[in-house]
């Protein structure tokens, strides 16, 4: 069965510091790994979308990793902000899966002041 | 913006009445998605369409119908509400050949 973790759960760090988030997945064949941020009350935002042969993917203070040979990726946020406050979803889609995708059930991070 | 619209954006409603959560878009998309969040669990497809009048089940589609007449809005009908299906429900299409997908705001629906 196609299975996406996350871990932690959830997450409290102070304003300016870094954090990584982990996701290890079960999907095969493998296609592309997507890290999405969802704020409270809100839909989900696409951060990255990282295929086979893409190890490392930035965009601004966040920076995806994958390896595909150990079924791993992380979400690294670099000197957190206030509105990095989210929660932080891992969704992995199979080739040959036609429309669906398996989600994770998310990283809940709180940055405080 | 995803160019989105979902309405309502809150719903209570009692057990056994019919409920449709629309999904609006201006952009031409072909394809789009119903999905709903609950606590303890990723995402789940409800139903998808990939056109007008042309639709498909997704993993979790008891329950629930769709129609698409036009390729702007997406219906999500809940026949006779039960309290399972209490939930926050996404509306989603999808763009590019990684099918990157864009979400709306979302509705929130209560059966008591």
């Amino acid at each position: 069965k196609n299975q996406v973790e996350q871990s932690p759960q959830s997450l409290i760090i102070l304003e300016g510091k870094n954090c990584t988030l982990q996701c290890n997945y079960t999907v095969s064949p493998f296609s592309n790994l997507r890290w999405y941020k969802q704020d409270t009350g809100r839909g989900p935002v696409s951060l990255t979308i990282m295929t086979f042969s893409e190890n490392t993917k930035s965009n601004g203070r966040y920076t995806a990793t994958l390896d595909a040979d150990t079924k791993q990726s992380s979400l690294h946020i670099t000197a957190s902000q206030l509105s990095d406050s989210a929660s932080y979803i891992c969704v992995v889609r199979a080739k040959s899966s036609g429309d669906k995708l398996t989600f994770g059930t998310g990283t809940r991070l709180a940055v405080r002041p | 913006d995803a160019g989105i619209t979902q309405s309502p954006r809150h719903k209570v409603t009692e057990t056994g009445t019919p409920v449709t959560l629309r999904c609006h878009q201006t952009e031409n998309h072909r394809y789009m998605y119903w999905y709903r969040q609950d606590p303890g669990h990723g995402l789940r497809l409800i139903h998808y369409s990939y056109g007008v009048k042309d639709t498909d089940k997704g993993e979790v589609s008891d329950g629930y119908s769709v129609s698409r007449s036009k390729t702007e809005d997406f219906l999500l009908t809940l026949e006779s509400a039960t309290s399972s299906q209490t939930s926050v429900y996404f509306c989603a299409h999808r763009e590019g050949e990684i099918g990157e997908l864009f979400f709306g705001e979302g509705s929130r629906l209560t059966v008591l």
